[in-house]
């Protein structure tokens, strides 16, 4: 089992609805959680940090981490065609040992249809 | 600058060949990550840097890649005697903390293919 679970999707959607993307987590120690976007052929781009649970909002896009559940999301409100993007998870424990903890999901593919 | 920037886009060898990478780190980012991305699945992490020192180099696949990150220059991968399986997309990030509650900043990859 993987350690960061993120279905790849592909995610169709019609503009201006909400998207929610999803991913769950095993390791109990994630504590700083990450969303990036990444277009085609392009470097992921960050979109939203966090530290431990709660929500978080910026613009259009509110992410939420419930820890109890090792459940993170990211909701995209009022969706446009310039939001598809593969949108990727990424987690750390945030350790003072170790500089490699950082561990991504697969990516959900989303394509925002005018 | 304020982008990590990587060089160049595309590279193609020839098996066997060598290859070399480059990225600039934003400025004043202390910590700089390579990542290898073979057909759009997970990240793999090769190596850190934290100025010019290593800091982990424990995904490394040490007989054919090294890398360095020198005062004054660009940080570079290199790879000697390419293989098939080294195809993939090289993603340099950097960081102002560590990697452990640092969120990385991003380059936009280069592409290798081997053939």
């Amino acid at each position: 089992q993987k350690e960061v679970e993120q279905d790849p999707g592909p995610l169709s959607v019609p503009e201006g609805a909400i998207v929610s993307l999803n991913c769950t987590y095993s390791n109990s120690a994630f504590q700083y959680f990450m969303w990036y976007r990444q277009y085609s052929r392009k470097g992921p781009e960050l979109l939203m940090y966090t530290y431990s649970s709660g929500n978080k909002e910026d613009g259009r896009f509110t992410a939420q981490v419930d820890k109890s559940s090792k459940y993170i999301s990211l909701f995209i409100r009022d969706s446009q065609p310039s939001d598809s993007a593969t949108y990727l998870c990424a987690m750390t424990i945030g350790s003072e040992r170790n500089n490699n903890d950082m561990r991504f999901g697969a990516g959900t593919r989303l394509t925002v249809k005018p | 600058g304020e982008e990590v920037a990587q060089t160049p886009k595309h590279l193609v060898r020839g098996e066997g060949q060598k290859a070399k990478l480059y990225c600039a780190p934003i400025k004043g980012h202390s910590y700089v990550f390579w990542y290898q991305q073979v057909l759009k699945n997970e990240f793999k992490f090769l190596i850190s840097f934290q100025n010019e020192n290593v800091f982990d180099e424990t995904g490394m696949p040490k007989e054919r890649f090294s890398a360095k990150c020198l005062p004054n220059s660009p940080c570079s991968l290199e790879i000697q005697a390419t293989k098939l399986e080294d195809s993939a997309v090289y993603f340099c990030a950097s960081s102002q903390r560590r990697q452990s509650g640092g969120a990385l900043h991003f380059g936009n990859g280069t592409r290798l293919t081997v053939t």
